[in-house]
């Protein structure tokens, strides 16, 4: 079946520092795939996706490239702020599975002023 | 963008209590709406799907007497936790897929459920 693998965490970075957040996945078919971000006591919101390979999907300086080859969607931004302090989910979503969503574990992003 | 409503965002009931959360899509229709559960420090896992007008697909390992899921509109859907106990005391987030779009899915707020 399905599946995404995110890198373990939680991860702190110093404010302006580079992130990086790995993620790969398996799946039967051509799935779209999701970047997720959840901030402290709300809701999960779509941050960034992509739904075909070599696609880059972008949003408030983040960016992930759909990688067909080695099944991966890593979460990059150059220089994190301390508002990005969350939980950040990796998901895919397979066409033939009536658009549920497989999560990944997600990983907890603290950035220290 | 569209926007998920859910309600309460928190509750607090005894145990053997019942408590409903809704989840309603404010302004596109979804045909679709998924119900997760999140554990402390892990992934959402989905319990169940609730499509408009027909009865919930319930993912393995979720009890369905338990869980009453309610689809009754293209706007609403509705999960009952019956005979709450503290074990089911967790972070229920709703997600509704947009007919026209279905694209992505946007999620409801979250409800925190304490049982005590």
């Amino acid at each position: 079946g399905d599946s995404v693998t995110q890198m373990e965490g939680p991860v702190t970075l110093s404010e302006e520092a580079f992130l990086t957040i790995n993620c790969t996945y398996t799946a039967t078919g051509y799935p779209s795939l999701f970047w997720y971000v959840q901030y402290p006591g709300e809701g999960l919101q779509l941050l960034l996706k992509a739904t075909k390979a070599d696609d880059k999907g972008s949003n408030k300086g983040f960016e992930a490239t759909y990688r067909k080859e080695t099944t991966s969607f890593h979460l990059e931004k150059g220089s994190v702020q301390v508002s990005d302090s969350a939980v950040y989910f990796c998901a895919l979503s397979d066409p033939g599975a009536n658009s549920k969503l497989t999560f990944g574990k997600g990983i907890t992003l603290s950035v220290r002023p | 963008g569209a926007v998920v409503s859910q309600h309460p965002s928190w509750v607090i009931c005894k145990s053997g209590t019942s408590v409903k959360i809704e989840c309603r899509s404010l302004d596109f229709q979804a045909t679709t709406m998924f119900w997760y559960r999140q554990f402390p420090k892990q992934s959402l896992m989905l319990m169940a799907t609730s499509n408009e007008g027909s009865k919930a697909t319930y993912e393995q390992g979720v009890e369905k007497d338990k869980f009453l899921i309610n689809h009754a509109s293209l706007t609403l859907s509705t999960l009952t936790v019956t005979s709450a106990h503290p074990e089911d005391s967790s972070f229920y987030i709703c997600s509704a897929w947009d007919r026209a779009k279905n694209t992505e899915a946007f999620f409801g707020q979250g409800t925190r459920l304490t049982v005590v």
